[in-house]
């Protein structure tokens, strides 16, 4: 089972900030929070991952809670070729680094 | 530059036949996964291995062998295909360590008669 919950579906009117939280209130000291997308069916695209601080690339931010249970992916400026199934994973930082997919949040940017 | 290849795109074939699915990755990684999305779009690993060593075989079929010649290739044979098989396959690689992205391929869908 997947250690994660998201929504299952999402809107974003287009140039609109998108927001996409994740629950993962089991997660252990030494596990990542891991974003990915997958548009249409191509193989799922790396966005971005962090530990406990906050972290934001040229995709995205990522917000982390204090307490680490649960983080938000934030797309500045929302894009319709942001329109994607968007996963949260959290991983462990040693070992097997197995990824378990949920059922991810399907976003939907509207023009 | 693909980072991450998979031949062929698409296979159609009927039940009972053997294939395989190759994967070659040009990013110097050393660890590469197989991965099944099936029709309802579960996303699920299937194996890992790091440095040509298996590291992760979750409950699949015997039916299903992984190989692994060198760091950058991990092909995927299938004896005795089932309609259940049909599916969309991810080959990923990534570097080995906590900390690192996988990089996914473009995927293979299998389709089974």
């Amino acid at each position: 089972d997947a250690k994660t919950t998201q929504p299952p579906s999402m809107d974003c009117a287009e140039g609109r900030a998108a927001n996409l939280p994740c629950n993962h209130s089991t997660i252990s000291g030494n596990e990542y929070v891991y974003w990915y997308r997958q548009i249409h069916s191509q193989g799922p695209q790396y966005i971005i991952h962090g530990l406990k601080n906050n972290e934001t690339n040229e995709m995205a931010s990522l917000i982390i809670t204090e307490d680490r249970k649960s983080s938000t992916l934030i797309l500045p400026h929302a894009t319709l070729r942001d329109t994607a199934v968007y996963y949260c994973i959290v991983s462990p930082s040693s070992g097997t680094y197995k990824y378990i997919f949920g059922t991810g949040t399907r976003l939907k940017v509207l023009a | 530059d693909t980072a991450v290849s998979q031949t062929p795109k698409y296979l159609v074939t009927q039940m009972g036949n053997d294939k395989s699915i190759k994967c070659e990755q040009n990013l110097g990684h050393d660890t590469m996964y197989w991965y099944k999305q099936d029709s309802k779009k579960f996303l699920k690993i299937m194996f890992s291995y790091n440095n040509k060593e298996l590291i992760i075989n979750e409950t699949v079929p015997n039916r299903f062998s992984p190989k692994s010649p060198d760091k950058a290739h991990l092909n995927l044979h299938i004896n005795s295909l089932e309609l259940g098989d049909s599916a969309v396959y991810f080959c990923a690689s990534s570097l080995s360590g906590g900390n690192h992205e996988q990089y996914f391929g473009p995927g293979t869908r299998l389709t089974v008669t």
